[in-house]
């Protein structure tokens, strides 16, 4: 079983859709949960960051984690064009004062006008 | 601010040929990392860097993976000889701390390996 799971994709959504991205994990310890945002042939960029359990909002993007079930998610709301990337859940634990990134395999969405 | 810069971007080598990657992180970014991503996967650490001295080279294939961050800034990432299971996006990242979650990728380099 791998640390985090993510459903691949492809997910294929209209213009102003919201959109529910979902990763699932075994690892209790993890602590840090990321989103990242990656379009084709470029790196991943943070897109959310959230600590522990609990939602936090940043525009049209809203990250929730629920430690209790191994569980987090992030949510686009007025989905655009411009949204469709490449979203890779992330996660690390506080090791000896280094984290390391465990990261899903990434879910590909496609927002069409 | 200049991104982590990588290079070359695109290389494709023959099985048991050696390839080098160079990265150049965020100026001021005390960690570097490297990543492997495989087509369909997510980014897999190789290895990190604080500074010059290695962090985690757990994942890191070293009868055929060597890397270096000599004076605490560059880094090369070398693979002698590659194996077709090599072909991926190699990232580089930086950060500020070896603790932080933000981590700022470069745009990669892509290896085939035929």
């Amino acid at each position: 079983q791998k640390e985090v799971e993510q459903d691949p994709g492809p997910l294929s959504v209209p213009e102003g859709a919201i959109v529910s991205l979902n990763c699932t994990y075994s690892n209790s310890a993890f602590q840090y949960f990321m989103w990242y945002r990656q379009y084709s042939r470029k790196g991943p960029e943070l897109l959310m960051y959230t600590y522990s359990s609990g939602n936090k909002e940043d525009g049209r993007f809203t990250a929730q984690v629920d430690k209790s079930s191994k569980y987090i998610s992030l949510f686009i709301r007025d989905s655009q064009p411009s949204d469709s990337a490449t979203y890779l859940c992330a996660m690390s634990a506080d090791s000896g004062g280094y984290n390391k990134l465990i990261f899903g395999a990434g879910t590909r969405l496609a927002v069409h006008p | 601010e200049a991104g982590v810069a990588q290079s070359p971007r695109y290389k494709i080598i023959e099985k048991r040929q050696s390839v080098a990657f160079w990265c150049n992180p965020i100026s001021g970014h005390a960690t570097l990392y490297w990543y492997q991503q495989i087509l369909g996967q997510g980014p897999k650490l190789l290895i990190q860097f604080q500074n010059n001295g290695v962090v985690d080279d757990s994942q890191l294939p070293k009868d055929r993976f060597s890397a270096e961050r000599l004076k605490g800034v560059d880094s090369t990432l070398k693979i002698q000889p590659a194996k077709l299971e090599d072909s991926a996006v190699y990232l580089c990242a930086s950060s500020l701390r070896t603790n932080s979650n933000e981590q700022f990728f470069g745009p990669g380099t892509r290896l085939t390996v035929l």
